[in-house]
C-alpha cells in the first residue's frame, strides 16, 4: 500500500545542468500534481497531468521546465540548464480523480544547485 | 486575487493551548478550502477540509470556521499537544476545478511542553 514515490529525494545538481525528478502515484491514481516549495513559502502549483495529457501547466515557468506523465512509467519533471533560483522542494501529489478533494503528497525531492 | 493570505507566519503556545491560524482570500470563486500538515522533511498531508456552505467542521481536535462573507477561515487546534508541531497551510481551490491548490504561506507551530 504504497503511498506516492519521489526519487531521488535529494538531488544536487551544477549551473547548467539538468535535474529530472520523478514520481509514481498512489496505486489507482491517474492524476498526478507537481509543486514547488521554496524555503519558508508555501507551495506553488506547477503542473497538473493525467496519463499521457498535460492538463494545465500554467504554473510551469515558460522556459527550462517541462513535465509528462506517460502511459507506462513515473511523472517526470525536467528542469534543463538549471539555475541557484531552482533550488527548492519539488513535491507530487496524486489524486484519483478529478474533483478537488485530498491530494496525496510524496515526501518531495530536494534540488539543490551549486 | 488568486491569493491566499495566511497568519501568523509563526506561533508559540503552550501544551494545552489553542492555537488559532487564520486565513483570507479575495476569489470568491474558490469553493474548497482544506488544510495541511506538514513535518519537516516530509510532504504535506490533508488535516481538515470545508466547503463554503458550511461554517464550521470538527474532526478530532482540529476545527475549521468559516466566515463566507468576509470570505476567511481559520483554524482551531483544542488542547494542543506537542507532536502537532509542524507548519500548516491553509488552501483555496476554484469552483468547478481540480486540484490546482493556491496555497498560504504556511504558520510553523511549536507546542511547548
Amino acid at each position: 500500500n504504497a503511498g506516492v514515490m519521489q526519487n531521488p529525494r535529494h538531488l544536487v545538481r551544477r549551473r547548467g545542468q539538468e535535474a529530472r525528478l520523478r514520481c509514481s502515484p498512489m496505486k489507482g491514481h491517474s492524476h498526478v500534481y507537481w509543486y514547488r516549495q521554496l524555503p519558508e513559502e508555501g507551495l506553488k502549483f506547477m503542473v497538473y497531468l493525467q496519463k499521457e495529457n498535460i492538463i494545465d501547466e500554467s504554473g510551469m515557468p515558460k522556459e527550462r521546465f517541462s513535465a509528462e506523465f506517460p502511459k507506462e512509467g513515473p511523472s517526470i519533471l525536467r528542469i534543463q540548464q538549471v539555475v541557484r533560483g531552482d533550488s527548492a522542494a519539488y513535491f507530487c501529489a496524486s489524486s484519483p480523480g478529478q474533483a478537488p478533494g485530498e491530494l496525496f503528497f510524496g515526501e518531495g525531492s530536494r534540488l539543490t544547485v551549486l | 486575487q488568486q491569493q491566499v493570505k495566511q497568519s501568523p507566519q509563526s506561533l508559540i503556545v503552550q501544551k494545552g493551548g489553542i492555537p488559532i491560524i487564520n486565513c483570507a482570500y479575495e476569489n470568491t470563486a474558490f469553493d474548497y478550502f482544506p488544510w495541511y500538515q506538514q513535518f519537516p522533511g516530509k510532504g504535506p498531508a490533508l488535516l481538515i477540509a470545508i466547503r463554503p456552505d458550511v461554517s464550521e467542521k470538527k474532526e478530532g481536535r482540529f476545527t475549521i470556521s468559516f466566515n463566507k462573507s468576509a470570505k476567511q477561515f481559520s483554524l482551531h487546534i483544542m488542547d494542543s499537544q506537542p507532536g502537532d508541531s509542524a507548519t500548516y497551510f491553509c488552501a483555496a481551490t476554484l469552483s468547478g476545478g481540480y486540484n490546482k491548490l493556491i496555497f498560504g504561506a504556511g504558520t510553523r507551530l511549536a507546542v511547548h511542553p
